[in-house]
């Protein structure tokens, strides 16, 4: 059974456009991340959610929009995309009563044309 | 401010035992993070160091100083398999819970 998991495993789309990219986890953790990973393999985090509480945001510009239906799922809504959007975003998840490892979804692949 | 320091790329032999290296510079230090990442596919994790010392499983050993800012990460037996990028991450105390800050990452590709 997978663990965490994300879709779509592939994006390509114009640029202007609105998107969204799902995940869930199944791992009964508390708390859920996004982060992007550019052309040179840079993992950066983007935001984190704790029980459904946004509690990170790295500067990310506000076109970036997490979205956290309850504490299993953390969706990302992206509007107005633009060039730079293009990389692979990873979602992950960890339990944070412990100092416990993430673990990471497969990546959405999002080209932005 | 923080600042995470790792190798961009090592080659090893089959066989051989590689280490590779990790300096960081943060506040509110939290711990270390090793993961390993295969081309196209999500990091995972592989081990985790809080206090100073050697943590070992199997054939992956991590080092922690933290009076040095200073990680490894240890393959021994290394196998074709073992090539991809390896993750050093320092989490961080505070409201951010979790809060993993990534270092770009050593490429290691494993020769015959």
């Amino acid at each position: 059974d997978t663990a965490v998991s994300q879709t779509p495993k592939y994006l390509v789309t114009q640029m202007g456009n609105d998107k969204s990219i799902k995940c869930e986890q199944n791992l009964g953790h508390d708390t859920m991340y996004w982060y992007k990973q550019d052309s040179k393999k840079f993992l950066k985090i983007m935001f984190s959610y704790n029980n459904k509480e946004l509690i990170i945001n790295e500067t990310v510009p506000n076109r970036f929009s997490p979205k956290s239906p309850d504490k299993a799922h953390l969706n990302l809504h992206i509007n107005s995309l633009e060039l730079g959007d293009s990389a692979v975003y990873f979602c992950a998840s960890s339990q944070s009563s412990t100092p416990s490892a993430q673990y990471f979804g497969p990546g959405t692949r999002l080209t932005v044309l | 401010g923080q600042n995470i320091d790792q190798p961009t790329e090592m080659t090893a032999t089959e066989g051989a035992i590689v280490q590779i290296n990790c300096t960081y510079q943060t506040s509110g230090f939290n711990g270390l993070f090793w993961y390993q990442q295969h081309a196209g596919e999500a990091p995972t994790f592989l081990s985790y160091n809080v206090l100073d010392g050697l943590e070992e499983k199997g054939r992956f050993s991590s080092f922690l100083s933290r009076s040095k800012g200073y990680s490894y990460l240890l393959l021994k037996e290394l196998q074709m398999k073992d090539s991809a990028s390896y993750l050093c991450a320092v989490r961080r105390h505070g409201g951010s819970q979790g809060n993993l800050i990534f270092g770009k990452g050593t490429k290691l590709s494993v020769k015959p």
